[in-house]
């Protein structure tokens, strides 16, 4: 079974800092991988996407994620935060139901980001 | 586009109303999700549909009743709901392709049962 792993419950930086949140993951397979972020009250938003290929792959709002599959991770990264990158931020690992046509997500327990000015 | 709707935002419901939620997306996804999500916590799945069939139930009590209508909408039916069912009701959809499993997200329903 698949499963997701966030080191990290609360992670606080200054504005302009750099951000690394972690994630590891256990998958039988070349996994599909996810970051979602989601602020307080909302739904979440896809930041990001692993399928294959290119290990670095880059997001929305300036995030990068890097596939390493000798450490089963996927570490989020992004170099100058900004106050309004304030949210929590999951990991998710996705698997197509066999030869279906739906896939279903395992998340991570979330990362909450605060973000100091 | 990559939007789902939901409606309400908001609902308040005693512990013996009917009420419904409500997701609607027009990506041509044929998969869609209902999630519970709790205070601090990842969503949960509870339901999903492909090509309007029923795919996956994930336990949940009969209070809720799920209804795929056509390609484009997805319903959560509540009755008889209890407090611990208050929490944010989030629908999701996905394409059908192979390699396609990334989901897209509507900003939720924040149910509260008194």
């Amino acid at each position: 079974a698949q499963s997701v792993t966030q080191p990290d419950i609360h992670i606080t930086v200054s504005e302009g800092a750099s951000l690394e949140l972690r994630c590891n993951y256990s998958y039988g397979a070349t996994p599909y991988l996810f970051w979602y972020v989601q602020s307080p009250g909302q739904g979440l938003q896809l930041l990001l996407k692993y399928f294959s290929g290119d290990t670095l792959v880059q997001g929305i709002k300036g995030f990068e994620a890097e596939f390493k599959r000798s450490q089963s991770s996927f570490n989020l990264r992004k170099p100058s935060v900004h106050w309004s990158d304030a949210a929590e931020y999951f990991c998710a690992v996705g698997a197509r139901m066999g030869g279906t046509s739906y896939g279903k997500l395992t998340f991570g327990q979330g990362t909450i980001l605060t973000v100091h000015p | 586009d990559t939007e789902v709707t939901q409606t309400p935002k908001h609902l308040v419901m005693g512990m013996t109303n009917k009420k419904s939620l409500k997701c609607e997306q027009h990506m041509g996804h044929r998969a869609m999700y209902w999630y519970k999500q709790k205070a601090k916590k990842p969503p949960e799945l509870m339901f999903v549909y492909s090509y309007e069939k029923l795919s996956i139930n994930e336990s949940v009590p009969s209070r809720f009743s799920p209804e795929c209508p056509n390609s484009s909408l997805l319903n959560l039916h509540l009755h008889a709901l209890q407090p611990e069912d208050s929490a944010l009701y989030l629908c999701a959809s996905s394409q059908v392709y192979p390699g396609r499993v990334e989901q897209y997200f509507g900003p939720g329903t924040r149910l509260t049962v008194t």
